[in-house]
């Protein structure tokens, strides 16, 4: 089983849906978490940190439930910028990094 | 501005050739990695660093080799011995290696096999 797993789409969405996605992970004493977004042929940029409590960005809303071990990304109201790759990225103890395989997202007129 | 450089931004390698890429940070991290991404897969750690002087190795270092004499920059060589490096390096940095900090990355060498 991976340590962390992605579904890895792609989403193909119209302009203006709403998409979520989802991401499990293996290790229960997993430390932070985060979303990254990935462009073509680009680096990986952060795209939120995700909290206990939830939290929100914009159009962004990203959620942990760490009693059944996943993370989830909301994108409200998607632009055709919103087209990229998303990376769900959790720390383990001594602050390693997992990274999750990514989901493709593809926003269309 | 502030940020991670890396280069060149695309590599060709003759079979048997080491070649080196570069990673420099002007952001006054502590904690500076290196990744390698193929095609579908997410990333994997190669070698990261946390002080200077000191390295480790990540979950596929065979075939790398890295140094970190200065805060700034953290080279990572790709040995005749890695017979399969064609993929996308990525360099990134942290404030520290603690375990909520999130990692910036530089825009990454594409290293080719000729």
């Amino acid at each position: 089983r991976k340590e962390v797993e992605q579904d890895p789409g792609p989403f193909n969405v119209p302009e203006g849906a709403t998409v979520a996605f989802n991401c499990t992970y293996s290790n229960s004493a997993s430390q932070s978490f985060f979303w990254y977004r990935q462009d073509c042929r680009k680096e990986p940029k952060l795209l939120m940190s995700v909290y206990s409590s939830g939290n929100e960005d914009g159009r962004f809303t990203a959620q942990l439930n760490r009693a059944s071990q996943y993370i989830s990304l909301l994108i409200r109201d998607s632009k055709l910028s919103d087209s990229a790759t998303y990376l769900c990225v959790v720390t383990i103890q001594g602050g390693k990094l997992i990274f999750g395989q990514g989901t493709e997202l593809s926003v269309k007129p | 501005d502030g940020g991670i450089t890396q280069s060149p931004k695309y590599l060709f390698r003759k079979e048997g050739q080491n070649v080196t890429l570069s990673c420099e940070q002007n952001l006054n991290h502590d904690a500076m990695y290196w990744y390698r991404q193929d095609p579908g897969q997410g990333l994997r750690l190669i070698y990261y660093s946390q002080i200077v002087n000191d390295f480790q190795k990540g979950d596929i270092a065979e075939g790398y080799s890295v140094s970190r004499e200065k805060k700034e920059s953290f080279p990572l060589t790709v040995t005749s011995a890695q017979k399969n490096p064609t993929a996308f390096y990525l360099c990134a940095s942290s404030v520290n290696r603690g375990g909520n900090q999130p990692q910036h990355f530089g825009d990454g060498t594409r290293l080719s096999i000729l």
